[in-house]
């Protein structure tokens, strides 16, 4: 059964700080993996998705990796803002299915 | 990507009474999904919707507790029936690509059953 799990549950910074947000996966049988931003009672928004071909991509500030064999992927933030305080939720797609991780609450400071 | 509406956005409810939440979609999907985040929780997915056939549960969800219609590509419904303050949550649904298998969520409705 896969299991996905986030470190570290939650994290605040200054403002201007690069961050490493963690993810890790148990079954390495994927076809890909998301990113997602959570605003405080909101859904969620895409940020960015990495096919299982795939090692990185990127978007502006963000840029997020993937290590199939060792069943990670991390998502970094550069440069961090006010506005990027969020929950960060991570998901591997199994089948037709997303699996969601723990999530990451991150709060940044000016 | 697609634009996606849910309705209500918010509301709250009695206890032994049940709410229909709304989804629709600005294109025609073929997969959509509905999911529960309880509070403090990460996202756990209820039901696959399928158009003209009947929603695919994951486990400990049945259809008698969270039944779902699909009417076509663009509308799918959730009710939360007979509720307890168990199922005050955040219930969203989400489209999703067939060729990526990429997901894009709705806005959520958030529950409170008092």
């Amino acid at each position: 059964k896969q299991e996905v799990t986030q470190i570290p549950a939650a994290l605040s910074v200054p403002e201007g700080e690069n961050l490493v947000l963690n993810c890790s996966f148990t079954d390495s049988a994927i076809y890909n993996l998301q990113w997602f931003r959570q605003d405080p009672g909101k859904g969620l928004t895409s940020l960015l998705l990495i096919q299982s071909s795939q090692r990185e991509q990127t978007s502006g500030r963000l840029n997020a990796s993937l290590d199939k064999s060792s069943g990670r992927s991390t998502l970094y933030i550069a440069a961090s803002q006010p506005g990027d305080s969020a929950t960060y939720l991570c998901a591997v797609h199994n089948t037709d299915k997303l699996i969601f991780g723990t999530g990451t609450r991150l709060q940044v400071f000016p | 990507s697609a634009v996606i509406s849910q309705k209500p956005s918010r509301d709250i409810c009695q206890r032994g009474t049940s709410l229909t939440i709304q989804c629709q979609v600005d294109s025609q999907v073929t997969m959509m999904f509905w999911y529960r985040q309880q509070p403090g929780q990460s996202l756990t997915l209820i039901a696959t919707a399928n158009q003209g056939s009947e929603a695919t549960y994951e486990s400990g969800f049945v259809i008698d507790k969270f039944p779902i219609s699909r009417p076509n590509l663009t509308f799918s419904t959730l009710t939360v029936s007979n509720m307890s303050p168990e199922d005050s949550s955040i219930y969203l649904c989400s489209v999703g690509t067939v060729s990526a298998y990429e997901q894009y969520f709705g806005p959520g409705t958030r529950l409170t059953v008092t």
